[in-house]
Parts: structure tokens; sequence; C-alpha cells
């Protein structure tokens, strides 16, 4: 167990819908990243949160937006689904920011859009 | 661009034989790696990692080498169990966000 939790840990959407996914990071943990895990593929980094406030992005499409909560829990919302969007979604949280603080990821959040 | 990736997608082992599983990486300037687990339906578990000061690092079982000279990451596992079976990943982390950079995964298949 990472005490990384993430919900709902599977769902199904269509096209065109809006989807949110929610994690609640470690105790302790103040930053919060999110990764697209396609099937076969190694995960892809979307976003980190730091403090409330988005601290690094990967190459994805302003569809995909975040929040960081005073608690440190973070959502996830990607608007427009497309097919592709069809991944495992996977949330890490970290004590801090820097390299070598070790990253836990949560048991991810699969999402099919039909 | 950055890329870390892998030399062999499947590695298929007697049960109690070591594990050898590789990665290279094209960053020079990443100065963390680090080892996970993934079994099917989970989410990336974490083994071991290594700073690129050090070219070795043990755990339980499990042995990280980093060569910095070739770009080159492995994990070695030690008497392998069937429990070991899972994808392997090896990912790169560096600058100031806690961004890694994932390669595409090894299958370590364990024959009983």
């Amino acid at each position: 167990e990472t005490g990384v939790t993430q919900s709902p840990t599977h769902l199904i959407k269509t096209r065109g819908q809006q989807v949110t996914l929610r994690c609640s990071s470690q105790s302790g943990h103040n930053t919060v990243s999110w990764y697209q895990q396609a099937l076969g593929q190694g995960p892809q980094f979307i976003f980190q949160y730091y403090r409330e406030e988005e601290n690094g992005r990967g190459n994805f499409p302003p569809r995909f937006s975040g929040l960081q909560f005073p608690n440190y829990s973070s959502e996830l919302n990607v608007n427009a689904l497309e097919l592709d969007d069809s991944a495992l979604y996977l949330c890490a949280s970290g004590p801090s920011l820097g390299v070598g603080n070790t990253i836990y990821f949560g048991e991810g959040s699969w999402l099919t859009v039909v | 661009g950055e890329s870390v990736g892998l030399h062999l997608p499947t590695l298929s082992v007697q049960e109690g034989d070591n594990s050898i599983i590789n990665c290279a990486y094209s960053n020079s300037a990443s100065d963390y790696f680090i080892w996970y687990k993934q079994e099917s339906g989970k989410g990336p578990q974490f083994i071991i990692d290594i700073r690129s000061n050090m070219d070795k690092r043990q755990g339980q079982r499990v042995t990280v080498l980093l060569n910095k000279t070739v770009k080159h990451l492995s994990l070695q596992i030690a008497a392998t169990q069937p429990g070991d079976s899972a994808v392997y990943f090896c990912a790169e982390n560096g600058g100031a966000t806690n961004k890694l950079i994932f390669g595409t995964g090894t299958l370590l298949a364990v024959q009983p």
C-alpha cells in the first residue's frame, strides 16, 4: 500500500463527454502528479501540482486540466473526451519538489471512451 | 528529445535463476533513476532508485547498476520467484519538477 488512493477505479464515458478523476495523496506529501498510461505503454507525464499550483506540464492539450486542494488531494479533468483518451490514469505523490524524492503511485483509474 | 528505453521487451527466466533487466537513457544530464514494478491491473510499485553519483545500489534481492559512460541502467533480481512476474519500468527524474520519464517496459515471465 502506497497511501495514494484514486477514484473511481473504472469508468466508461462517451466521446465528447467530460470526466473528473480524483486522488488522495500519501499523508505528508504536498506534490501530486498525473500520468496517462495507454495499453502496453509506459506512463506519460500529464502535469504536476505543488501547493495548489500547476508546476510542470507534459505534452497534453489544454482540455486536460487539474486542481489541487488545500489538503493536497487532487482532481484531473478531461473535457471533450476522445477515443484515444482511453487509458489508465495514474496519480502519484511525493514529499516535495526536487530530484531524489521517492514518488508513489496509486492503483489508477481505468477510463474507457466509447 | 529525452527518452528512456529498454533493450528487451520480454524476459523469460526459470524460478530460482537471476534476472537482469536493462534500460538505456539518452539524457546525460539526468541524475536520478528509479525502477518500478507493475503487476497486471495495478499501479507502478517503487522497487529501488539510484542517484547519478552512485554506480551501484542494493536492496532486498534487487541491485541496480548505473553506467553513466554508456548511459545504461540495469536491474538485477536474485533468485527470481513467480511473484516477480510483472512489467518492469525504468524511469528518469531530473529538474525542478518530479516529472518521471518512463520507457516502454520489460515483461518478466518467471517459469516454475
